[in-house]
């Protein structure tokens, strides 16, 4: 079955520091990965989606300069948060899929800022 | 305006009983519609999803009914158990590039 890892599942930072996280697709290639950020009241927010041979689309609000993507093959992809502060707190998902509309997630990176 | 609304925010049924989440939709192009599963401090799972062009979608106990022309569908969960305590976001898409728009989520309780 397709699999999607991430990690770190949760990390702690303080505030205007920076943190990366990554996502991994197993057993599929992921022509498309997209990110997400669950706020603590469960809402979903699409942050970019990444799709191969194309540019990484940004959603409003989100910007490559804050919240910058590398996909550099089908398996991986990692996005940074940089200058992190308290609103950017949350479950950063990663949901990758192989060429249908279906969004495989992984189990997220819960960040934390101090 | 949330485009894809669900109409309960929790929902509690005994074990055994069949749950009914209920979700509608404000964009006449969404054409495909999955339905995620999500336990605290995990991820969303993809539970049963269903295109436009049916009505219906039934896998074991999770049937999705869809009304294309009221812009409307629904998860059933037949026979409930604990373990389906969850909560349960309907999600839709029209064109991939745009990525799954989500609703808030209906948290399910299951109890004994």
């Amino acid at each position: 079955g397709a699999l999607v890892y991430q990690y770190p599942r949760r990390t702690i930072c303080k505030s205007g520091t920076s943190m990366r996280m990554e996502c991994q697709a197993v057993g599929f290639q992921a022509t498309s990965v997209a990110w997400y950020r669950q706020s603590p009241q469960k809402t979903f927010e699409l942050i970019a989606l990444s799709t191969v041979n194309s540019a990484i689309k940004y959603e409003q609000n989100f910007t490559q300069e804050k919240f910058p993507i590398s996909h550099p093959n089908l398996s991986f992809s990692s996005m940074t948060v940089l200058n992190a502060y308290l609103e950017d707190r949350g479950l950063y998902l990663c949901g990758a899929d192989w060429g249908g509309e279906t969004l495989y997630f992984g189990s997220g990176t819960r960040l934390t800022v101090l | 305006q949330q485009q894809v609304r669900q109409s309960s925010q929790s929902l509690t049924v005994w074990e055994g009983e069949t749950a009914i989440l209920n979700c509608s939709y404000e964009n006449s192009a969404f054409d495909y519609f999955p339905w995620y599963q999500q336990f605290p401090g995990e991820g969303p799972a993809l539970l049963i999803a269903i295109r436009s062009v049916s009505d219906k979608k039934e896998d074991g106990r999770f049937t999705i009914f869809f009304n294309k022309r009221e812009k409307n569908l629904s998860l059933h969960i037949k026979d409930s158990q604990p373990g389906d305590s969850a909560t349960y976001f309907c999600a839709a898409i029209n064109n991939y590039a745009q990525g799954l728009t989500f609703g808030l989520g209906t948290r399910v309780s299951v109890f004994p």
